[in-house]
Formats: C-alpha cells, sequence, structure tokens
C-alpha cells in the first residue's frame, strides 16, 4: 500500500529518557513534516525537509532533532523527555512539484511521558 | 506569521443536519484553503479544498464557501450522518511550504 507509516505506534517511556520515531512515505514526495498534536487536537507544525534539507523549523525545544537520511524517510529524535512532550506526532509527506499542495499524513504516534 | 481561526470548537447536529464551520485568516498571499477530516485514533485526511478564484466548490455533501474580500472561509456539510463525525481542521499555507492549522471543530452527528 502506498503510504505514510510511523513507528511506533504507541510510545510509553519515563521522563528523561531520550527515544526516536521513524516516518517513512512511499508515495515520491519530496517534502516531509512533523507535526504535534496536543490533547486539545491543536496541531502544530514542528520541522520539514524538502530534498533531505532542513526548510521549515519552528519555535521547538532542542531537545528535539529531526534527521532526514533520505526523501523518504523522516525521524525524529527527542532527548530528555518532559511531561509536556506528551502527545500525538504525526508525519505528513508532499510533492512539491506541478503545484501539488496536499499533505498526507501517517497514523501518528502517541507518546505518553510519565 | 499566518493566523487561522476556526469556529466553533464543537458542534452537535443530527443527522440530516447541516453543520457549518467557519475559517478566518490573515495572509491572503497564496491561494490554497483545504479542509482536513481527522477520525479519532487517525491522521489528518484531506476533504476538500478551494482555490480563492472561485467562490464555492462542492465535493459530494461537502461544499467550501469563499470569500476573498472577508477573509473567510466555510464549509457545510449537507444531509449530515454520523459517520460524519469527526475533527475538521481548516487550514491556510504560510509559505509555499508550510500550511497553518486552524484550532479545529468536533463535530458529532446524532442518529
Amino acid at each position: 500500500d502506498t503510504a505514510v507509516s510511523q513507528t511506533p505506534k504507541y510510545l510509553v517511556t519515563q521522563m528523561g529518557n531520550d527515544k526516536s520515531i521513524k516516518c517513512e512515505q512511499n508515495l515520491g514526495h519530496d517534502t516531509m513534516y512533523w507535526y504535534k498534536q496536543d490533547s486539545k487536537k491543536f496541531l502544530k507544525i514542528m520541522f520539514s525537509y524538502n530534498n533531505k534539507e532542513l526548510i521549515i523549523n519552528e519555535t521547538v525545544p532542542n531537545r528535539f532533532s529531526p534527521k532526514s537520511p533520505d526523501k523518504a524517510h523522516l525521524n525524529l529524535h527527542i532527548n530528555s523527555l518532559e511531561l509536556g512532550d506528551s502527545a500525538v506526532y504525526f508525519c505528513a509527506s508532499r510533492r512539491t512539484s506541478g503545484g501539488a499542495n496536499e499533505q498526507f499524513f501517517g497514523p501518528g504516534t502517541r507518546l505518553t511521558v510519565l | 506569521q499566518q493566523q487561522v481561526k476556526q469556529s466553533p470548537q464543537s458542534l452537535i447536529v443530527q443527522k440530516g443536519g447541516i453543520p457549518i464551520i467557519n475559517c478566518a485568516y490573515e495572509n491572503t498571499a497564496f491561494d490554497y484553503f483545504p479542509w482536513y477530516q481527522q477520525f479519532p485514533g487517525k491522521g489528518p485526511a484531506l476533504l476538500i479544498a478551494i482555490r480563492p478564484d472561485v467562490s464555492e466548490k462542492k465535493e459530494g455533501r461537502f461544499t467550501i464557501s469563499f470569500n476573498k474580500s472577508a477573509k473567510q472561509f466555510s464549509l457545510h456539510i449537507m444531509d449530515s450522518q454520523p459517520g460524519d463525525s469527526a475533527t475538521y481542521f481548516c487550514a491556510a499555507p504560510d509559505s509555499s511550504y508550510k500550511l497553518i492549522f486552524g484550532s479545529g471543530t468536533r463535530l458529532l452527528v446524532r442518529p
């Protein structure tokens, strides 16, 4: 199936730990995103990569570090996890050529920090 | 940065009703205004989108009305069904790469 996939789907961890979330898209898109959705459903962009280059870096604590090894993958590493990091993290991708605007979202990773 | 104000925060209608969700934006530099639908436990998915060269776009039971001078656009769901119960997000571009999402509207359609 063509899609945006994320692993893991659920992540429960203790405060202070370091964790990573992985995202892969097989849609042939050149731009990928990380979003954070809080408990009130507010969807906020965190980072975006275009062809492995960081193009959007919102006001996010530097404990969050994205990495894009290639156009199809975008990972998110979080150091020293805090309670406030608990949220659902969504990866999305988009093809920027040809005037395409639709962003395709993954199923989300629910992070719970205890 | 683009601000997108969405209302109402939540909405309850009876089956067959016509829920209306409104959005207002600030930055007029771009020309793509989508609505995303999100079911519980799933990622948002594009529902319908409009470019401001038209005032209305209809796809099935979903219609976007666009008022460029007022910088507002709204989503209407005709003959709403319980299966339409979801969270709806409007969005507006803040750059050629970035979408700013509204705060979301939780819609419940009662049988």
